[in-house]
């Protein structure tokens, strides 16, 4: 079964930092783009970064640049967010999605919440 | 940045049509994906690349993307259909950012 495991989620204060991990099954994860999307409370969907399936190629929506960090460890088929400089806006669901050509997202973890708050 | 608009609800009767659209500066030219997020669940893709079908999405969900808007129809309307609906386009042209619509509520009357 294809599948997508997030963990790493928590209560942290502002300013603090948090390391969020993607577990993948059920595909060649080496060979699949991948992508962090987030979901505050009540609200809409909010990409939030992409990197390409050697990891040769990250991107960031301006809402997050210079804080956080995309990764992934194709030997283990984990994908990784490391948030630093953490605010209450950043208080959201966390997804991971696997991403196609154009950036389609077909497959989605089912999220790890962040709460930054003190 | 691209923006993505789409109204914020839409209600329909069961067995009828909804229609929910995502209007963007020439979004046309783009690859228009849809999602399905049910509460306090993850999103499901229900349509890629405009108008394509997932495997297991039903043939009642269709899309469509011409000039300022990109269309998501879903047709004999059921009470498990009621979920938001989000638009989503990759803007290949400048920053390589990813940009989902508001999201709209369906609600099934």
């Amino acid at each position: 079964e294809v599948q997508l495991v997030e963990s790493g989620g928590g209560l942290v204060q502002p300013g603090g930092s948090l390391r969020l991990s993607c577990a993948a099954s059920g595909f060649t994860f080496s060979s699949y783009e991948m992508n962090w999307v987030r979901q505050a409370p009540g609200k809409g969907l909010e990409w939030v970064s992409y990197i390409s399936s050697s990891g040769s190629t990250i991107y960031y929506a301006d809402s997050v640049k210079g804080r956080f960090t995309i990764s992934r460890d194709n030997a283990k088929n984990s994908l990784y967010l490391q948030m630093n400089s953490l605010r209450a806006e950043d208080t959201a669901v966390y997804y991971c999605a696997r991403g196609r050509d154009r950036r389609a997202f077909d497959i989605w973890g089912q999220g790890t919440m962040v709460t930054v708050s003190s | 940045s691209y923006v993505l608009t789409q109204p914020p609800s839409v209600s329909v009767a069961p067995g009828k049509t909804a229609r929910i659209t995502c209007g963007g500066n020439n979004i046309g030219s783009k690859s228009v994906h849809w999602y399905q997020q049910k509460p306090g669940q993850a999103p499901v893709l229900v349509i890629y690349y405009d108008s394509d079908r997932p495997s297991g999405i039903p043939e009642r969900f269709s899309g469509s993307n011409s000039g300022n808007t990109a269309t998501l129809t879903i047709s004999r309307v059921e009470a498990g259909d009621e979920a938001d609906y989000y638009c989503q386009v990759w803007d290949s042209s400048s920053d390589h950012s990813v940009v989902f619509g508001g999201g709209t509520k369906l609600t099934v009357l």
